[in-house]
């Protein structure tokens, strides 16, 4: 079962307006984190914004915010003031605890173009 | 600030050669992680290990082998290349501690081609 599902595979947003991407996850566990990440067609990884399963408050960094909604198990990243440069994949991730310790579990992405 | 260094970065491959991507990290990350993203999709994880000497398989280990001798090092070996290993395959590292914050720091990736 998918642990990670991020339902929209791509996303289109005027410059400078804000966008919503999705993630829901599933987890049985009582302590997680949830990551995003972006990938520009350069092919890096370029980690965004954390949520940890015990944070109150929804997490911020600059143009980046994360809508944490536990009972929904669900995720979804906020850009405001969309930038052409924002276009690229994002990446919603999940770390859980296994046996062995933790492991990350990625969702399929969401390819975000922004026009200007 | 080297963080986690990939080599090499572009390689092809005939069917049935057989290759190590390395992989190296000087951030001292006891969690090291090897994934490969086929074209269009997410990532899917090979191996990981926890720390030196325990290595654990992930969700698509079939076709590698992995070994960690040093908290540095975490090279992926290629036994008998495929056509279907095709991909490009990622290093990552993670600090698992106290605070559960920390996300996986990534290398720049290795393009490979099977041909």
């Amino acid at each position: 079962a998918q642990k990670i599902t991020q339902t929209q595979p791509g996303m289109f947003v005027q410059e400078k307006e804000a966008v919503t991407l999705d993630c829901t996850y599933d987890t049985s566990d009582q302590s997680y984190g949830l990551f995003w990440y972006k990938q520009p067609s350069s092919g890096e990884m370029i980690f965004l914004i954390y949520q940890g399963s015990y944070d109150e408050q929804n997490a911020t960094e600059g143009r980046y915010s994360l809508n944490f909604q536990k009972a929904r198990k669900s995720a979804n990243l906020v850009i405001s003031a969309s930038q052409l440069g924002d276009s690229a994949m994002y990446f919603c991730a999940m770390r859980e605890v296994n046996n062995y310790g933790q492991n990350f579990v990625f969702g399929p992405g969401t390819r975000l173009s922004v026009l200007p | 600030n080297a963080g986690v260094t990939q080599t090499p970065k572009f390689r092809i491959l005939k069917i049935g050669q057989s290759m190590t991507l390395q992989c190296t990290q000087d951030m001292n990350h006891n969690y090291m992680y090897w994934y490969r993203q086929d074209p269009g999709m997410g990532l899917k994880l090979i191996y990981y290990s926890v720390g030196a000497g325990i290595t654990d398989k992930g969700e698509v280990p079939n076709g590698y082998n992995v070994s960690r001798s040093t908290t540095e090092d975490f090279p992926l070996r290629l036994e008998l290349a495929a056509p279907s290993q095709t991909s490009v395959y990622f290093c990552a590292s993670s600090y698992s501690g106290a605070e559960d914050n920390q996300p996986q720091h990534f290398g720049d990736g290795t393009r490979l081609s099977i041909l």
